[in-house]
C-alpha cells in the first residue's frame, strides 16, 4: 500500500500544461523529507526527472517543473509533448520506516490526447 | 560512466530458489546505497529495501521483510536479491538502483535495466 497518493492518470493535449499531485502526510512530506520524481517511459527502466522537490538533473527538459507544500508535492509538466507520454512516480522517505528506505507514489500515467 | 548491469530473464517454478544480480561500474561501489525495486505486471514500483556494499548494513521494507534476502559483494562491486521459494506472486520485473549520497531525501540516481522475474509451473 503506496503512502503517497497520486492521481491514476491525467491527459492533456499539445503544448498544454498538466499537473500530478503527490499527497502525502506528516509522517513522510510533512516530516520535512524532500520529493523525487521518476519517468517510466513504456517499456524501460525508470529514470529521475526532478530531486529535492525542484532540482532538474542535467539533461532534462525545462519543461518539468516540481514543487512541494505542506503535506504535498506536485510536478507540472509545461508544454506539454507527445514524447511525454509516460508513467510518473514520486518519491520520498517516512519516519515510520527505517532510514534509507524510501517510498513511492502510486503513479500518474501521463496521457497525450 | 556510471552503470548497473542487472542478470537477464529468469523462468522458475513455485517453490524453487532464485538469485539475481547488479553489477556496478564506473563509481565506488562500497560509498553508495543500493535499493531493490519491485514492479510486477502492469503496477506501480515499490521500494523493496536497500544496502550499503561498505559495511554490507541492510534495510528492508515491512512488506519484504523475511521475503527475500538483499546482498553485496565489495570484492566484485555487485549486489543480488534472492528467494529460498518462489511463489506465483513473485513475477515482476525488479530493478537495482543506486542511491545518491546527499542527505535523508536522496534520490535513485541510477537504475539498472530490471530483471524480470517469471514464476510459473
Amino acid at each position: 500500500q503506496s503512502e503517497l497518493t497520486q492521481p491514476p492518470s491525467v491527459s492533456g493535449a499539445p503544448g498544454q500544461r498538466v499537473t500530478i499531485s503527490c499527497t502525502g502526510s506528516s509522517s513522510n512530506i510533512g516530516a520535512g523529507y524532500d520529493v523525487n520524481w521518476y519517468q517510466q517511459l513504456p517499456g524501460r527502466a525508470p529514470k529521475l526527472l526532478i530531486y529535492d522537490n525542484n532540482y532538474r538533473p542535467s539533461g532534462v527538459p525545462v519543461r518539468f517543473s516540481g514543487s512541494k507544500s505542506g503535506t504535498a508535492a506536485s510536478l507540472v509538466i509545461t508544454g506539454l509533448q507527445a514524447e511525454d507520454e509516460a508513467d510518473y512516480y514520486c518519491q520520498s522517505y517516512d519516519s515510520n520506516l527505517s532510514a534509507f528506505n524510501g517510498v513511492f507514489g502510486s503513479g500518474t500515467r501521463v496521457i497525450v490526447l | 560512466e556510471v552503470q548497473l548491469a542487472q542478470s537477464g530473464a529468469e523462468v522458475k517454478k513455485p517453490g524453487e530458489s532464485l538469485k539475481i544480480s547488479c553489477k556496478a561500474s564506473g563509481y565506488i561501489f562500497s560509498n553508495y546505497w543500493i535499493g531493490w525495486v519491485r514492479q510486477m505486471p502492469g503496477k506501480g514500483l515499490e521500494w523493496m529495501g536497500i544496502i550499503y556494499p561498505g559495511d554490507s548494513d541492510t534495510r528492508y521494507s515491512p512488506s519484504f521483510q523475511g521475503q527475500v534476502t538483499i546482498s553485496a559483494d565489495k570484492s566484485t562491486g555487485t549486489a543480488y536479491l534472492q528467494w529460498s521459494s518462489l511463489r506465483a506472486s513473485d513475477t515482476a520485473i525488479y530493478y537495482c538502483a543506486r542511491r545518491q549520497n546527499r542527505g535523508r531525501s536522496s534520490e535513485i540516481d541510477q537504475w539498472g535495466q530490471g530483471t524480470l522475474v517469471t514464476v510459473s509451473s
